[in-house]
């Protein structure tokens, strides 16, 4: 158990919907990443906050956004949903401020669109 | 061209063989190599971390990095069949922003008993 925690484990919707994936980082950790694994793209990075700020993005796309709250959980949002968006959503989280921090992920979040 | 390649296999061996895992990249501003397990529909889980050229050893796991080739190594000994699992690489750089780890794309591996 890496003590990063997300919810839900399991996510079917239709295309077009709306749904929000949850993490809470390890205790201590101010970073948190997210992460999107597809059988055709491995696993990509999305976004990365710190302490409550966005610090960086990757191959996000502007239908998906995220936040991270004051007590550092995070939440990625995925609108108007695609088939192609089907896939394994992984947050992790680390000790951030040193460059070296140990990224630690959670079980992830399967999402299925239908 | 990726910048980080590794061969997705499969992978199979025997029970109590020697396993060799490796990685290549192009970018030279990869500072920190990890390497990942991750069984099948569950998070990836850290299994070695290292920042200098040179071999980490932890249990029956040891990492090589070697910066000049770009080429980083992940060997397990004595195998066994809880080691099937798909083992990623990832690295990520010194400083800068960029903090995000860049994985390569699995290998497979499967150890038979």
């Amino acid at each position: 158990d890496s003590g990063v925690t997300q919810t839900p484990k399991h996510l079917i919707t239709a295309t077009g919907q709306r749904v929000t994936l949850r993490c809470s980082p390890r205790s201590g950790d101010l970073s948190v990443y997210w992460y999107q694994q597809s059988l055709d793209q491995g696993l990509q990075f999305l976004i990365h906050y710190y302490n409550g700020e966005e610090r960086a993005k990757g191959n996000i796309l502007e239908r998906f956004s995220a936040q991270q709250f004051p007590d550092l959980h995070s939440e990625l949002n995925l609108s108007s949903l695609e088939l192609g968006d089907s896939a394994l959503y992984f947050c992790a989280s680390s000790v951030a401020g040193t460059s070296d921090g140990e990224q630690y992920f959670g079980p992830g979040t399967r999402l299925t669109v239908t | 061209q990726k910048e980080v390649e590794q061969d997705p296999g499969p992978l199979s061996v025997p029970e109590g063989a020697i396993v060799s895992l490796n990685c290549t990249y192009s970018n030279s501003a990869f500072q920190y190599f990890m390497w990942y397990r991750q069984y099948s529909r569950k998070g990836p889980e850290l299994l070695m971390y290292t920042y200098s050229s040179g071999n980490k050893e932890d249990g029956r796991f040891t990492a090589q990095v070697d910066k000049s080739s770009k080429y980083i190594s992940l060997f397990i000994r004595d195998s066994q069949p809880s080691d099937s699992a798909t083992y990623l690489c990832a690295m990520k750089p010194l400083r800068g922003s960029a903090r995000q780890l860049t994985f390569g794309s699995g290998t497979q591996l499967t150890v038979l008993p």
